[in-house]
């Protein structure tokens, strides 16, 4: 049982505008930054958005972050092929003093 | 560019040891950390821990306190991680990454290959 929520799946045709979700509490999402990683079939993981909402050079503006409380989300719009892949939020966890990942979620492109 | 390059999978007996190899380059290696992550087959990911590479100090999750030990070697810009007492639940792919000179600092980036660890009797 992961300490971030996230939906398990979800899918999108390309060209739509998918959001995928992660909700926390108040000693991580409510009181941290938030970063999201994508992995992509049998590869490491990357970075996507870091800093709740900015993207790293080289990733591409349909990606995009934001936050509310303790509960964020990750918005990719039109949506390609080559995005099928799992995405994770991540936030530290000052309770736990630890880094907290979501379950992950598998994106499929229909 | 900034890489993180990995030693190559293992397999290895349960109660064994098996430590684990990231080499940096393109950057200077002591003015950031190292996470270790690891993710088991078909689980997703699981933060091990961090070390400073520049005063060694390091910070680990609770469940592998007592068996997990973080180290690097500046000489050569390489970070280790070392499992003890292994057990066929550990078999996962591990993974480091950059990071801040604080535990709680910055995102993981850029990140290893992966080396996959494998526990079997």
């Amino acid at each position: 049982q992961s300490v971030l929520t996230q939906p398990p799946s979800t899918s999108g045709t390309p060209g739509q505008r998918v959001t995928i979700s992660c909700s926390g509490s108040s000693s991580n999402i409510g009181s941290r930054l938030v970063n999201w990683y994508q992995q992509l079939p049998g590869t490491a993981p990357k970075l996507l958005i870091y800093s709740n909402n900015q993207r790293p050079s080289g990733v591409p503006d349909r990606f995009s972050g934001s936050k509310s409380g303790t509960s964020t989300s990750l918005a990719i719009s039109g949506l390609q092929s080559e995005d099928e892949a799992d995405y994770y939020c991540a936030a530290w966890d000052d309770s736990l003093n630890g880094w907290v990942f979501g379950g992950g979620t598998r994106l499929t492109v229909l | 560019q900034v890489q993180l390059v990995q030693s190559g999978a293992e397999v290895k007996e349960p109660g064994a040891s098996v430590k684990v190899s990231c080499k940096a380059s393109g950057y200077t290696f002591t003015s950031y950390g190292v996470y270790w992550v690891r993710q088991a087959p078909g689980q997703g990911l699981e933060w091990m821990g961090w070390i400073n590479a520049y005063n060694a100090n390091t910070r680990y999750t609770q469940k592998l306190q007592g068996r997990v030990t973080m180290t690097t070697d500046t000489s050569t810009s390489t970070a280790y991680m070392e499992l003890r007492s292994l057990r066929s639940d550990d078999t996962a792919v591990y993974y480091c990454a950059r990071g801040g000179k604080t535990a709680a600092e910055l995102a993981f980036d850029p990140w290893g290959q992966g080396t996959l660890v494998t526990v079997s009797s």
